[in-house]
């Protein structure tokens, strides 16, 4: 079946233009994830949405940073004002459920480049 | 702060030798993962290790954890070209910086 998809691939764009990043979990998977990973390093989780409950905005790192879900499936991840430290690759997942029992499902990323 | 953090950060070894990568973590757990990454691709779940487990095998992998040293070891034997990739231990949404596998030919 199919996995996660992440849309753009790569994105381009300029210091302070907005951008808004995709991602399609696999279908019926209630939590997904997003992520940024930096070269060479981990991953930095951002936000975290299961089912219809509030999701977990604890690891956006500021206030230019906000993500939806809409109808429990694909989710926007968007960036307002972006910042040359935006610079990264951005990361979806999905699990079956949530928790830290269920094995993540990630997409290839989206690799944003600011000018 | 990281939760896990792998040691050694970057590996090489011959192709058909054993790597052994270990990974500590910082507070209680349930149970620790292990993931794959491909350079330019997401993430690949390994294998679970739960809490109450000792060692989890499979195929080639092999798992220990320690809840008293708080550490974990992934193992892969007759390591493959394939092999080469970066490997991630992660708790629930924190993951490790990793370790950077390179099986040479």
């Amino acid at each position: 079946g199919a996995g996660v998809s992440q849309s753009p691939s790569n994105k381009v764009t300029e210091k302070g233009k907005d951008v808004e990043l995709r991602c399609d979990p696999i279908s019926g998977h209630t939590a997904l994830y997003w992520y940024r990973q930096s070269l060479g390093q981990g991953l930095e989780f951002l936000i975290y949405f299961q089912g219809n409950s509030a999701p977990d905005k604890s690891g956006l790192p500021s206030d230019r940073f906000s993500a939806e879900r809409t109808g429990g499936s694909v989710s926007t991840l968007t960036i307002q004002r972006t910042q040359q430290e935006d610079s990264a690759v951005y990361l979806c997942a999905s699990s079956l459920a949530g928790g830290e029992i269920q094995p993540q499902h990630f997409g290839d990323g989206t690799r944003l480049s600011i000018l | 702060s990281q939760q896990g953090e792998e040691d050694p950060q970057a590996l090489s070894i011959q192709e058909g030798e054993n790597a052994t990568m270990n990974c500590s973590y910082k507070t209680s757990i349930n149970n620790l993962q292990w993931y794959r990454q491909n350079s330019g691709r997401g993430l690949v779940h390994l294998i679970l290790i739960r809490s109450n487990e000792r060692e989890k095998h499979s195929g080639r992998l092999r798992v220990t954890l320690d809840t008293s040293k708080k550490s974990s070891s992934l193992l892969i034997t007759a390591s493959r070209a394939a092999d080469t990739a970066s490997y991630f231990c992660a708790t629930g949404i924190i993951f490790g910086k990793g370790t950077r596998l390179h099986i040479l030919p």
